[in-house]
């Protein structure tokens, strides 16, 4: 049972281009969190996602930034026109349901975004 | 969210028991205690959580006072392994907003 799956690893983007971020969730599983962690800080909430609907974005930017989480496939979160301010790894975390009392959530690797 | 405090950082030798104190005073009544580690540029990894008892699975055990304003995470035999930063997290929202802090940075030495 293959885990958290995001892809790329790395991702490199000259300013003013556009960053997609994929994430496949745990199977069986069909919600999505996305956090943003800058370099030398903790994990920060964006945005919670279930199949089609974005239940929770209070932590998204509210600009360049938006999220999807289609009936069939990823989640992508999608950053335009980045700037070097975006640098940061990105991470994906998926739960079978939105309860969180019951257990923890599985977190994927990350996708590391350098903008230059 | 209740906010949390941690150390910044502490040392355990390879072997020996680590004792990660966090202390959470303004936490309510439905709050939980979560804890997980980061190792270096990976994702996080879950490794406990509790409401008012003890608990303890394969990893580690999670001791929370009788007030629940702290807790303390115990990993009974420290390896290499466990070097990472550690977050201690209350959380009562069922829509898994988990809110990171700090952490704290334990290096596991031989």
């Amino acid at each position: 049972n293959a885990g958290v799956m995001q892809n790329p690893r790395h991702l490199v983007r000259r300013r003013g281009q556009e960053a997609r971020l994929r994430c496949s969730p745990m199977k069986g599983h069909s919600h999505v969190y996305w956090y943003r962690q800058l370099p030398e800080e903790g994990l920060k909430f964006m945005v919670y996602l279930q199949k089609e609907n974005i239940i929770d974005e209070s932590g998204m930017p509210k600009e360049r930034f938006s999220a999807e989480f289609p009936k069939e496939g990823p989640s992508i979160l999608r950053i335009q026109q980045v700037v070097r301010g975006d640098s940061a790894a990105y991470f994906c975390a998926s739960s079978p349901d939105r309860t969180a009392f019951n257990y923890g959530y599985t977190f994927g690797s990350g996708t590391r975004l350098t903008v230059v | 969210d209740a906010k949390t405090t941690q150390p910044p950082s502490m040392d355990c030798a390879e072997g020996r028991a680590a004792n990660l104190p966090c202390n959470h005073s303004t936490i309510s009544g439905n709050e939980y205690v979560y804890w997980y580690r980061q190792i270096h540029s990976q994702g996080p990894q879950y490794i406990i959580h509790g409401l008012k008892n003890n608990e303890t699975n394969e990893m580690a055990s999670l001791i929370i006072t009788e007030d629940r304003k702290s807790s303390t995470l115990i990993l009974p035999h420290a390896t290499l392994r466990d070097t990472a930063v550690y977050y201690c997290i209350v959380s009562s929202d069922s829509w898994g907003k988990l809110q990171f802090g700090a952490g704290t940075q334990v290096v596991v030495t031989p």
